[in-house]
C-alpha cells in the first residue's frame, strides 16, 4: 500500500535551517510528484510547493521563494524540504503528499508529519 | 493568488443531521476542487476530488457539487467520526486551501 513516512521532529534556533524527508513506498516514486504542506499551531493548511519526483519541474509559493527548497532522490524514493533562515512563525507541522508528477492536483496520500519548533 | 473562502467557520450539529459546508473560490477554477477532512493530529485525509468524486473508501454519505466557483460538501447523516475539521482546495492555479470548518457537536 502507498505509505509516505517522514522524519523525526526537530527543534531549530532562529536563523538555521532544517531539512526534513519523506521516504514513499508501494508506487513508483517518479510517476508522481510531492507536495509539501505546512500547518501552524491551531491553523489552516498552507501549501508550501511542489515538484516533480524527476526534479525536473518545482514550484515554490510565493511567500517562500528564496528560503525553501525542495528535492528528490529517486534511488531512495524520498523527498526533501529544506527550508532556510527559520523564523518563530515556521513553527509548524509540516506535511509530505503525493502528487502529480506534470502538475499539481489533489493530494491522495499523505505523511503522518514532521513537527519543526523554532525556538531561541 | 486564487483565495479559498470556507463558510461557516464552525458549525455545530448533532449525530444523524445533514450538513452541508461552503467554498467559495475568487476566480474560476472549473471542477479542480479537493475537500479534505482532518482530526487533531492527523493527517488530513482526502474526501472529494474533481469537485464530486469520492476518493476510494470513501462513504456514500459524503458528496461535493458545485463547480467555477461555488462548491458545496455534503455529510447526508452525520456520523460521530465525522466530527472534524475540513478543508477546500483548489489546483487550478497551483493551490490553495480554505480555511477550514470546523464541525462539532
Amino acid at each position: 500500500q502507498v505509505q509516505l513516512f517522514q522524519s523525526g521532529a526537530e527543534l531549530r534556533k532562529p536563523g538555521a535551517s532544517v531539512k526534513v524527508s519523506c521516504r514513499a513506498s508501494g508506487y513508483t516514486f517518479t510517476n508522481f510528484g510531492v507536495s509539501w504542506v505546512r500547518q501552524a499551531p491551531g491553523r489552516g493548511l498552507e501549501w508550501m510547493g511542489w515538484n516533480s519526483a524527476d526534479n525536473y519541474n518545482t514550484r515554490y509559493a510565493e511567500k517562500f521563494e528564496g528560503r525553501l527548497s525542495l528535492t528528490t532522490d529517486s534511488s531512495t524514493s524520498t523527498a526533501y524540504m529544506e527550508l532556510r533562515s527559520l523564523r518563530s512563525d515556521d513553527t509548524a507541522l509540516y506535511f509530505c503528499a503525493r502528487d502529480r508528477a506534470s502538475r499539481v492536483d489533489y493530494l491522495d496520500y499523505w505523511g503522518q508529519g514532521t513537527l519543526v519548533t523554532v525556538s531561541s | 493568488e486564487i483565495v479559498m473562502t470556507q463558510s461557516p467557520g464552525t458549525l455545530s450539529v448533532s449525530p444523524g443531521e445533514r450538513v452541508t459546508l461552503s467554498c467559495r473560490a475568487s476566480q474560476r477554477v472549473s471542477s479542480d476542487l479537493a475537500w479534505y477532512q482532518q482530526k487533531p493530529g492527523q493527517a488530513p485525509r482526502l474526501l472529494i476530488y474533481g469537485a464530486s468524486t469520492r476518493a476510494t473508501g470513501i462513504p456514500a454519505r459524503f458528496r461535493g457539487s458545485g463547480s467555477e466557483t461555488e462548491f458545496t460538501l455534503t455529510i447526508s447523516s452525520l456520523q460521530s467520526e465525522d466530527f472534524a475539521f475540513y478543508y477546500c482546495q483548489q489546483y487550478y492555479s497551483w493551490v490553495t486551501f480554505g480555511g477550514g470548518t470546523k464541525v462539532e457537536i
